[in-house]
C-alpha cells in the first residue's frame, strides 16, 4: 500500500537554528499538506499546497515558516528560527484531490527544540 | 470557522462490549466528516467518511460513526471492541467549499480496550 514517508522520524535543535523537515508524498498525489500536534493537544492544520504554491495557510504558519517541493518528489517543510514553542510532532499529509477525499498521513517527524 | 469537539480525553471499554467515541462539529453548510486512528509511532490513518447520503458510514474493522445532523454529532461505534482497538481516535471536519480547504481535528481521545 501507497505511503507518506518523512524524515527525520526525530530531530533535536537548539533555539534560533534552521530545520528542514522532509515528506515524500504519495506518487501520484497533487496536493500537499502539513500538520503539527504540540504533546497532549490537537493536530492542528499549518498549510496545504498545490500546483506549486501555497492554497490556504493557518494563523501558526507565520513568516518563520516555509514549504517547497523542490524536485517533483520532495515536500519540505522549513522552520527558519526555532523557537521552544515550535516543540511538536509534524505531520505531512497527500491526496489525489481536494473536497472530500481522504487525506493520507506519514508517521510525522517530532522536532525538539532547546 | 469550522470546528471539532472531542469530550472525552480517555474511553475505557471491556473487550467484547461496544464502544462509542463521541464527536460534535460545527460548519457553514453540510460538512464533511472523518474519523482517523493513531496507533503508537504511526501516522494517522483513515478510518471513515460522511459526505453524504446515508447517515450510518462503515468504515474499517467493523466501525461505523452516524452522522445526525440536528445534533451536529458524528460518533464512532463499534458493537465489539478489541484489544487492539487501543489507540487515538481523532475526528476531523472539512467544510465543503471548492479549492483545497483545511481538515479541522479534534484534541483526540485515547480509547483503551482492557482484556
Amino acid at each position: 500500500e501507497p505511503e507518506v514517508t518523512q524524515t527525520p522520524s526525530h530531530q533535536v535543535t537548539q533555539m534560533g537554528q534552521e530545520v528542514i523537515l522532509r515528506c515524500v508524498p504519495i506518487s501520484n498525489h497533487l496536493y500537499f499538506y502539513w500538520y503539527r500536534q504540540i504533546l497532549g493537544q490537537k493536530v492542528e492544520f499549518l498549510v496545504s499546497f498545490y500546483n506549486n504554491e501555497i492554497s490556504e495557510k493557518s494563523e501558526i504558519f507565520d513568516d518563520q515558516f516555509s514549504v517547497e517541493r523542490p524536485d517533483g518528489s520532495n515536500f519540505t517543510l522549513k522552520i527558519r528560527s526555532t523557537k521552544l514553542e515550535d516543540s511538536a510532532m509534524y505531520f505531512c499529509a497527500s491526496s489525489d484531490r481536494a473536497g472530500a477525499n481522504v487525506l493520507t498521513f506519514g508517521a510525522g517527524s517530532r522536532l525538539t527544540v532547546l | 470557522a469550522q470546528s471539532v469537539a472531542q469530550p472525552e480525553d480517555q474511553v475505557n471499554v471491556a473487550e467484547g462490549n461496544p464502544l462509542t467515541v463521541k464527536c460534535t462539529y460545527s460548519v457553514s453548510g453540510n460538512p464533511y466528516l472523518f474519523w482517523y486512528v493513531q496507533y503508537p509511532n504511526r501516522g494517522l490513518q483513515f478510518l471513515l467518511k460522511y459526505i453524504t447520503g446515508d447517515n450510518l458510514v462503515k468504515g474499517s474493522y467493523g466501525f461505523e460513526a452516524e452522522f445526525n445532523k440536528s445534533q451536529t454529532s458524528f460518533h464512532l461505534k463499534k458493537p465489539s471492541a478489541l484489544v487492539s482497538d487501543s489507540a487515538l481516535y481523532f475526528c476531523a471536519v472539512r467544510a465543503p467549499r471548492s479549492g483545497n480547504t483545511p481538515l479541522v481535528f479534534g484534541k483526540g481521545t485515547r480509547l483503551s480496550v482492557i482484556a
